[in-house]
């Protein structure tokens, strides 16, 4: 079974611009989440997506945006970039349910460089 | 507000040596805990989830436990190998806030493993 994939894997954009990351979850997932990691701050929840809807939201600005097609896939945007958005973006998924028996599994990241 | 603390931050073993990885969270009603592996630049493996109403899990070399009541859990990696070489991170999912997969990660210890 494939795991999480998300593209692209390395981003270098300049201030200002716009970017948009995808994330395909694992086949049957219907849950995807975003996660910011940062040396400073480490791991931080953006917002979760299920089955098209925000589920939760993280506490970041409303530059951080994102949505989820039918089969399940996400992306996230983020417009007028700032030096700050440097970061390894990470994409998290797992199946419908929220027991505690729901395992999350993470992709291999988007790293974004901000200049 | 859930937070999350890991202890040591670092750790540096000779191979072979039994070690443990602390986690230590404030609110005990959590759905969770997952432990993971992340190896510099890369995104998360999972390596053991335990649920809320478990005291323990075990996969290999790696047993994890949760005491609920103290809010703590711990990794115990056994007969440790320089491939274990990585930062450590545990994230709990909490009872509260809707339905969420929402997870809130400590700061991780990285592991070092001397050859």
């Amino acid at each position: 079974k494939a795991g999480v994939t998300q593209t692209p894997r390395y981003l270098i954009k300049t201030r200002g611009q716009q970017v948009t990351l995808s994330c395909s979850p694992i086949s049957g997932h219907r849950s995807v989440s975003w996660y910011q990691q940062t040396p400073g701050q480490g791991l931080q929840f953006l917002f979760e997506y299920f089955s098209e809807t925000q589920r939760n939201k993280g506490n970041f600005p409303g530059r951080f945006s994102g949505r989820q097609f039918s089969n399940s896939r996400s992306e996230m945007n983020v417009s007028t970039l700032e030096l700050g958005d440097s970061a390894l973006y990470l994409c998290a998924s797992s199946l419908s349910g929220t027991g505690g028996w729901n395992e999350q599994f993470f992709g291999p990241g988007t790293r974004l460089t901000v200049l | 507000k859930q937070e999350v603390t890991q202890i040591p931050a670092a750790l540096s073993v000779p191979e072979g040596e039994n070690l443990v990885l602390n986690c230590s969270f404030t609110d005990s009603a959590i759905y969770n805990l997952q432990w993971f592996r992340q190896d510099p630049g890369k995104g998360l493996t999972s390596l053991l989830l335990i649920q809320s109403s478990q005291r323990e899990q075990t996969s290999g070399r790696l047993n994890a436990s949760l005491d609920k009541s103290s809010g703590r859990s711990t990794l115990y990696i056994a007969a440790s190998q320089p491939g274990d070489s990585a930062t450590y991170l545990c994230a709990v999912r909490g009872l509260y806030g809707g339905a969420t997969n929402k997870l809130i990660f400590g700061t991780g210890t990285l592991l070092a493993v001397q050859p």
